[in-house]
């Protein structure tokens, strides 16, 4: 079954500090993955995306996500976050080579940032 | 250019009422898709328009929610009756086709007391 895994809920960095964010999917395919952010009282805003070819992909915000298939993993990372990124964070995967259109979403993490 | 429009923001109403979501794609998308983030939970796909027609609704729950999507223009998701458990935010989402890229409305926070 198609699923996406991010297993922290909720992480605290301080400002100017790097960050990464962890995702791990199961696809039956090569996947489609995608990182979303939602800010408090926006909506679902895409950040980077990944469908072939280079495995780092670069995003808005000063954002990146790396695409791992023996890991099966698309973690977001970025050098130094600013007090504006905090918010939560989706990976999500699909659709991808299959007729499937639905985005299959992870649980979310939570960021927030330390002054 | 407009982005995807979802209203009312927030709805409140009592158990056995119904609520009708109202959601305004982006120009020209013919695509048209509905999810929900039910107790801070992942975020899950309800359905799929391709124009008026339904291409995917295996994410509806139940015959409680209807979707429809008059002359492949705006949709609307009624629930009817509404039960505790509906409660959560809903998302619509409208792209050109399934390969490209979902853009993604504000939401309509629903609580249902």
């Amino acid at each position: 079954a198609q699923s996406v895994t991010q297993p922290d809920i909720h992480i605290t960095v301080s400002e100017g500090a790097s960050l990464e964010l962890r995702c791990n999917y199961s696809y039956g395919a090569t996947p489609y993955l995608f990182w979303y952010v939602q800010s408090p009282g926006q909506g679902l805003q895409l950040l980077l995306k990944y469908f072939s070819g280079d495995t780092l992909v670069q995003g808005i915000k000063g954002f990146e996500a790396e695409f791992k298939r023996s890991q099966s993993s698309f973690n977001l990372r970025k050098p130094s976050v600013h007090w504006s990124d905090a918010a939560e964070y989706f990976c999500a995967v699909g659709p991808g080579y299959s007729s499937a259109s639905k985005i299959i979403f992870g649980s979310g993490t939570r960021l927030s940032i330390r002054p | 250019e407009a982005g995807v429009t979802q209203f009312p923001s927030h709805s409140v109403i009592e158990k056995g009422q119904t609520v009708t979501l109202r959601c305004d794609p982006i120009s020209g998308h013919d695509n048209l898709y509905w999810y929900r983030r039910v107790m801070g939970k992942e975020i899950k796909f309800l359905l799929h328009f391709v124009k008026e027609s339904k291409q995917d609704e295996s994410g509806m729950p139940n015959n409680r929610f209807l979707a429809e999507r008059t002359g492949g223009t705006y949709s609307t998701l009624k629930v009817q009756p509404a039960e505790l458990e509906d409660s959560g935010v809903y998302f619509c989402a409208s792209s050109q086709d399934i390969y490209n890229e979902q853009f993604f409305g504000p939401g309509t926070r629903l609580t249902v007391l």
